[in-house]
């Protein structure tokens, strides 16, 4: 079955860099990936959707990318700060079938 | 963007009683709505989807007697926990997608933080 893969190690990274999380998948390519943000204690928030078909999407300092070779997505925030900190949730959809979600990476912003 | 609200926030209740979460879609009609629980440093677990005027349809080992949903109109559906026991203190959340362009994109609830004494 498809499986969905986030490094669980906390990110840790200072202020001004550039954050890079990665979302990889075991089979098949999904229809399209999306990035979610949770808060301690809130439901996810919504940041990008790239479809199979589509390498790079942006959005002000976010980027995803979508590699269907490597079976990876990889989600950039570029001059990062402490208020980004949070955990980042990478979730797929085949088709019809419901979302299904990684465990999500934390990613801390140092100041 | 959508908005989807929950209420209550926060509930605590004793072991045996029951109780009820609302999930609303505040500014476009829900065709459905997914209600999902999240233990500590987990993933989210779909526990089951609705469409707006039919039964739920239940992920595996999710008890449809135990987790009551009701859909009854495109902006409103309710999970009822009945008979809560401690195991079932957990946080819940529930996420909307529609019609138009809130097609491929759930849009999620604050959550419901339940705590069973």
């Amino acid at each position: 079955s498809q499986k969905i893969e986030q490094n669980s190690e906390a990110l840790n990274i200072q202020e001004g860099k550039t954050a890079t999380l990665t979302c990889n998948y075991t089979n098949y390519s999904p229809a399209y990936l999306q990035w979610y943000r949770q808060d301690p204690g809130r439901g996810p928030v919504f940041l990008l959707l790239i479809r199979e078909n589509e390498k790079e999407k942006r959005k002000e300092r976010l980027k995803v990318t979508f590699d269907t070779t490597l079976k990876q997505s990889l989600f950039h925030i570029t001059a990062s700060q402490p208020a980004d900190s949070a955990t980042y949730l990478c979730a797929y959809k085949s088709g019809y079938s419901t979302l299904t979600f990684g465990k999500g990476t934390m990613l801390l912003v140092s100041p | 963007g959508a908005v989807v609200s929950q209420h209550p926030s926060r509930v605590i209740c004793k072991s045996g009683t029951s109780v009820k979460i609302e999930c609303r879609s505040l500014d476009f009609q829900a065709t459905t709505m997914f209600w999902y629980r999240q233990f500590p440093k987990q993933s989210l677990m779909l526990m089951a989807t609705s469409n707006e005027g039919s039964k739920a349809t239940y992920e595996q080992g999710v008890e449809k007697d135990k987790f009551l949903i009701n859909h009854a109109s495109l902006t409103l559906s309710t999970l009822t926990v009945t008979s809560a026991h401690p195991e079932d203190s957990s946080f819940y959340i529930c996420s909307a997608i529609g019609g138009g362009g809130y097609q491929e994109t759930q849009y999620f609830g604050p959550g419901t933080r339940l705590l069973v004494l």
